[in-house]
């Protein structure tokens, strides 16, 4: 079957603009995690949905990140104002239940900040 | 703080041989461990989990050690091959926090041929 997949693949934008990026889990996944990961490292996490609830935003490195889930399946997360240390490859994960250790990743969007 | 690190930033072996990726954590209470494999342009794959009160799991080519006195995991990876070559990610995961993992900086593996 499909797995996650993410939109755009790639993104340049401009100081200064907004972006959205899309994730689209597996089927059935009521788990949805998002990761940003900088050139270089490990993962950093963003935020995790149950659902179309977001019990846990602790990631979210300012209150330019945003992200929503509709459905219980698609999810949007979106960057204000993008500044070059939004710079980054944005993973989206999911898993079948929450309780679930195995998360399988999307190919990731690559954000550029100019 | 808490963290995940590695021990090898970088790890070339032969192919053939075995290649062992080292990984330390500093939570005691991390009820889960995971490795994953990631290759150039690719979101991280899954490798193998141990639980906590596990000492050792073996896969498909691959054995997970944790030692929990010294706060250490492992991954081993018999024959390796030149698909092996990949960053590897160790994480835990905290189920408290919704099964968020934290991850460690990761280690390029390298196979020569």
């Amino acid at each position: 079957g499909a797995g996650v997949s993410q939109s755009p693949s790639n993104k340049v934008t401009e100081k200064g603009k907004d972006v959205e990026l899309r994730c689209d889990p597996i089927s059935g996944h009521t788990a949805l995690y998002w990761y940003r990961q900088s050139l270089g490292q490990g993962l950093e996490f963003l935020i995790y949905f149950q659902g179309n609830s977001a019990p846990d935003k602790s990631g979210l490195p300012s209150d330019r990140f945003s992200a929503e889930r509709t459905g219980g399946s698609v999810s949007t997360l979106t960057i204000q104002r993008t500044q070059q240390e939004d710079s980054a490859v944005y993973l989206c994960a999911s898993s079948l239940v929450a309780d679930r250790v195995e998360q399988y990743f999307g190919p990731g969007t690559r954000l550029t900040v100019t | 703080g808490e963290s995940v690190g590695l021990h090898l930033p970088t790890l070339s072996v032969q192919e053939g041989d075995n290649s062992i990726i080292n990984c330390a954590y500093s939570n005691s209470a991390s009820d889960y461990f995971i490795w994953y494999k990631q290759e150039s342009g690719k979101g991280p794959q899954f490798i193998i989990d141990i639980r906590s009160n596990m000492d050792k799991r073996q896969g498909q080519r691959v054995t997970v050690l944790l030692n929990k006195t010294v706060k250490h995991l492992s991954l081993q990876i018999a024959a390796t091959q030149p698909g092996d070559s990949a960053v590897y990610f160790c994480a835990e995961n905290r189920a408290e926090y919704g099964n968020k993992l934290v991850f460690g900086a990761g280690t390029i593996l390298r196979v020569k041929s």
